[in-house]
């Protein structure tokens, strides 16, 4: 079964600071592994995906993310927030059927 | 390129009504999806298509809500009578064929459901 957790509900950084949104996922089959953001009463945009390959994904607007096999993770970061990136972001894993499983998600706000 | 359309955005209405709506998806995409997103939530799908068919609607209420694919473009959601639990936001996706588990799926801009 796929499932996927993000830890932390709500994150708040100043503007400058690093972002870290953390992503747990399990999966009974090779995990294909997605960030989406959110912005108010919009739909969901992909940040970055990881499907095969180079275990360090980058993505638009400066997001990166790392698959760690052993730790079951793919957390977002991004050296400096920037205002806009306030936002609410969606860790998701694929399961065999492509269907999308998303995580409940992870408020950011940036304090300037 | 034109992205996923929704309408209504918003939908108010009272409980027990019939309520209904539209997602036009990319041209091009033959796999299309509803979710269903609370506040707080991520969104949980009810129905995926591949073409007009439902290839995995194990998540739909099927007593109240229906969902149809005519001709494989264009979709209809449905929920009849609406309660008060349905209120949420309704997003379409579609995503470009194969129906393969790493193609991204791009998303509409949902409809908020207001159920009084």
């Amino acid at each position: 079964a796929q499932s996927v957790t993000q830890l932390g509900s709500h994150v708040s950084v100043s503007e400058g600071a690093l972002v870290l949104l953390r992503c747990n996922y399990s999966s009974s089959v090779p995990p294909y592994l997605f960030w989406y953001v959110q912005y108010p009463n919009q739909g969901l945009q992909l940040l970055l995906k990881y499907t095969t390959g180079a275990t360090l994904v980058k993505g638009i607007n400066g997001f990166e993310a790392e698959f760690k096999k052993s730790e079951t993770s793919f957390h977002l970061t991004k050296p400096s927030a920037h205002m806009s990136d306030a936002a609410e972001y969606f860790c998701a894993v694929s399961g065999p059927r492509a269907q999308f499983y998303f995580g409940t998600g992870t408020s950011l706000t940036v304090i300037p | 390129e034109a992205g996923v359309v929704q309408s209504p955005r918003y939908k108010i209405i009272e409980k027990k009504q019939p309520v209904a709506f539209w997602c036009n998806p990319i041209s091009g995409h033959n796999t299309l999806y509803w979710y269903l997103q609370n506040l707080g939530q991520g969104p949980e799908l009810l129905i995926r298509y591949e073409n007009e068919e439902a290839v995995d609607d194990s998540q739909l209420p099927k007593d109240r809500f229906s969902a149809e694919r005519l001709k494989g473009v264009d979709s209809t959601l449905k929920i009849q009578p609406a309660e008060l639990g349905d209120s949420a936001v309704y997003l379409c996706a579609s995503s470009p064929p194969p129906g393969k588990t790493y193609n991204e799926q791009f998303f509409g801009p949902g409809t908020r459901l207001t159920v009084l």
